[in-house]
């Protein structure tokens, strides 16, 4: 497709579990990035990715969050033991390079139980 | 990053122009005003940016004064669907992260 997708769009697990949320950026955009959204409040930085490695990963709350991106391409954001307060929607967007303006994704709505 | 401050919430007439005003006193000289919006229940969507001189493109137009202290970003024709929430957002030229506030919620009324 042409934009930025985000699977699931809607992921409701148990506190505790272990959940990994899937993007797939527009081809050939090199940079992707990952934010977390809040009720009410705009998007956080969480992790910057130019090509397959972490250029910038300050934004992740705590060492229960994790992103790859081992290809290049397809981008995990991996949680662990979650938590009530990890509910949010948590965005992908991509850019063709850190200059330009992002495409983002329509998000995946994580909620903890 | 410098900070942003704009209104909480704005309405603007179906047809009429919106402006929405945004306050970024403490932008520095290599920095940019980005504009986004988002509309309820998608991601956020890239609007228009400039550094000093006004711009225009198929979507708005961002008018940056003289001191860049402020912008407003202009939507010549509102319609029903550019109700969203937009964010003005200043950052630097190699900074690859946007930090969002809370943004302008903008309600287009019929």
């Amino acid at each position: 497709g042409a934009g930025v997708s985000q699977t699931p769009s809607n992921k409701v697990t148990e506190k505790g579990k272990y959940v990994e949320l899937r993007c797939d950026p527009i081809s050939g955009h090199t940079a992707l990035y990952w934010y977390r959204q809040s009720l009410g409040q705009g998007p956080e930085f969480l992790i910057y990715f130019q090509g397959t490695g972490a250029a910038d990963d300050s934004g992740l709350p705590n060492d229960r969050f994790f992103a790859v991106r081992p290809e290049g391409s397809v981008s995990t954001l991996k949680i662990q033991r979650t938590e009530r307060g990890d509910s949010a929607v948590y965005l992908c967007a991509s850019s063709p390079d850190r200059f330009y303006g992002y495409t983002f994704g329509s998000g995946t709505r994580l909620t903890v139980v | 990053d410098a900070k942003t401050t704009q209104p909480p919430s704005m309405d603007c007439a179906e047809g009429r122009a919106a402006n929405l005003p945004c306050n970024h006193s403490t932008i520095s000289g290599n920095e940019y005003v980005y504009w986004y919006r988002q509309i309820h229940s998608q991601g956020p969507q890239y609007i228009i940016h400039g550094l000093k001189n006004n711009e225009t493109n198929e979507m708005a137009s961002l008018i940056i004064t003289e001191d860049r202290k402020s912008s407003t970003l202009i939507l010549p024709h509102a319609t029903l669907r550019d109700t969203a929430v937009y964010y003005c957002i200043v950052s630097g030229a190699g900074s690859y992260q946007l930090t969002f506030g809370k943004g302008t919620k903008l309600s287009v009324i019929p």
